[in-house]
């Protein structure tokens, strides 16, 4: 079974510039999560998705980063203008429906923003 | 707000000893959680889970425990390898299947 697949694996960016992340889950996997991992952190969630609905986005910071599953299957992340404090891994991780179910992770898309 | 956290930022353990994490968390609604293992430069990986209605749950090398008394999670991993060596991660989950992750814990084993 494939996992999930994320691109690029590792980014560096210019402060004020903008970047994009993208994501396709395990097939069959109707939520998919966006997470930031901060050095030393667990990781923290920015958008949950449902299929193509949003299911949580409380933690995204809405005035800079933005995040779409169009179809609800492949997903990008964006964040425009990047900060310094955005640098981070970015996780990418889905799972079948139901309460309760394993969540599989991509390898992350480390951002470097200088 | 509600958090899931961990006692020890790193755990040095001898190879063969038992190692033993522990995790505490404060949101008495969790009904599901979840212990991660990541390797550098990889995505964490599930290693077992447990629901609120149970207390101990096994695997291959490893035991989840559950005291919902006090809010506390713990991960055993039997005849510990270097191969064990990696940040754990304890996870609580509500409704929706909301995932949150505490900061976790280094495990570092020794040849």
């Amino acid at each position: 079974e494939a996992g999930v697949a994320q691109s690029p694996r590792y980014k560096i960016i210019e402060k004020r510039q903008s970047v994009a992340f993208w994501c396709n889950p395990i097939s069959g996997h109707a939520t998919l999560y966006w997470y930031q991992q901060i050095l030393g952190q667990g990781p923290k969630l920015l958008i949950q998705f449902q299929n193509n609905g949003v299911v949580d986005d409380s933690q995204l910071p809405k005035d800079r980063f933005s995040a779409e599953r169009l179809k609800g299957v492949d997903s990008t992340l964006k964040i425009q203008p990047a900060k310094l404090e955005d640098s981070a891994v970015y996780l990418c991780a889905s799972s079948l429906t139901g309460t309760g179910t394993e969540a599989f992770f991509g390898q992350g898309t480390r951002l470097t923003v200088v | 707000g509600e958090s899931v956290g961990l006692h020890l930022p790193t755990l040095s353990v001898q190879e063969g000893d038992n190692s033993i994490i522990n995790c505490a968390y404060s949101n008495s609604a969790s009904d599901y959680f979840i212990w991660y293992k990541q390797e550098s430069g990889k995505g964490p990986q599930f290693i077992i889970d447990i629901r609120s209605n149970m207390d101990k749950r096994q695997g291959q090398r490893v035991t989840v425990l559950l005291n919902k008394t006090v809010k506390h999670l713990s991960l055993q991993i039997a005849a510990t390898q270097p191969g064990d060596s990696a940040v754990y991660f304890c996870a609580e989950t509500g409704g929706y299947q909301k995932v949150t992750f505490g900061t976790g814990t280094k495990l570092q084993v020794i040849p």
